[in-house]
């Protein structure tokens, strides 16, 4: 069975203060890995696909990567603005399905 | 461009009540998806559809039923709900199975 699991479950940073998160997995043949963000309220935003390890994706202050074990999400700089709940999910070449983590809350203090 | 909208946004039912919530896409997505999303628990999936005309179980079914209407719309029926059933729920679609996803707001129901 696939799993997923983040840390920390929740961060706190000052504004400009740099940090990654962490998502780790465990899956039988891994087909993709998604970021993505949550904000209060709303769903899931899509942030990046990652299919094999070495590959590197970025997106504004945002710098996704991963192995064959694990991924990161590091935040350069962060602003208040990235305040949101970062969701890890993975997918594999046996049951079609997306495993999703329970997500690392960001929290950045201006 | 609305991406993925889903009603109502809020519900709240008696146990044994049955209802149904709607979702409907407008990117041309072939996949759609009902999740739902309980504190600490993650995304578990409840059915999917990978293609119109065609509908699976996913993770948690139990106790839900689904439509895809046509290509646009896929629909999450609770038949008679209960308080384990509260939860928030998302609809979701994806151009192909499994890949990147666009969500829906999200409906808040509690079962009292």
């Amino acid at each position: 069975e696939d799993q997923v699991t983040q840390s920390p479950e929740a961060l706190r940073l000052q504004e400009g203060e740099s940090s990654s998160l962490n998502c780790s997995y465990t899956v039988s043949g891994l087909r993709g890995l998604f970021w993505y963000r949550q904000d209060p309220g709303k769903g899931p935003e899509f942030l990046f696909t990652l299919y094999s390890a070495g590959e590197e994706k970025e997106k504004e202050r945002l710098k996704a990567t991963l192995t064959k074990k694990e991924s990161f999400l590091h935040i350069t700089a962060p602003k208040p603005e990235d305040s949101a709940t970062y969701l890890c999910a993975v997918t594999s070449g046996g049951y079609q399905k997306v495993t999703f983590g329970t997500g690392t809350k960001l929290q950045v203090i201006p | 461009n609305a991406g993925v909208t889903q009603t109502p946004k809020f519900q709240v039912l008696k146990t044994g009540q049955s209802m149904t919530l709607q979702c409907a896409q407008d990117m041309n997505h072939n996949s759609m998806y009902w999740y739902r999303q309980d504190p600490g628990m993650g995304l578990r999936l409840i059915y999917y559809s990978a293609s119109e005309g065609t509908t699976d179980k996913g993770e948690v079914p139990n106790g839900y039923n689904v439509s895809r209407l046509n290509k646009r719309e896929f629909s999450l029926r609770l038949e008679s709900a209960a308080p384990s059933q509260t939860s928030v729920y998302f609809c979701a679609s994806s151009g192909q199975m499994n890949t990147e996803a666009f969500f829906g707001q999200g409906t808040r129901l509690t079962v009292v």
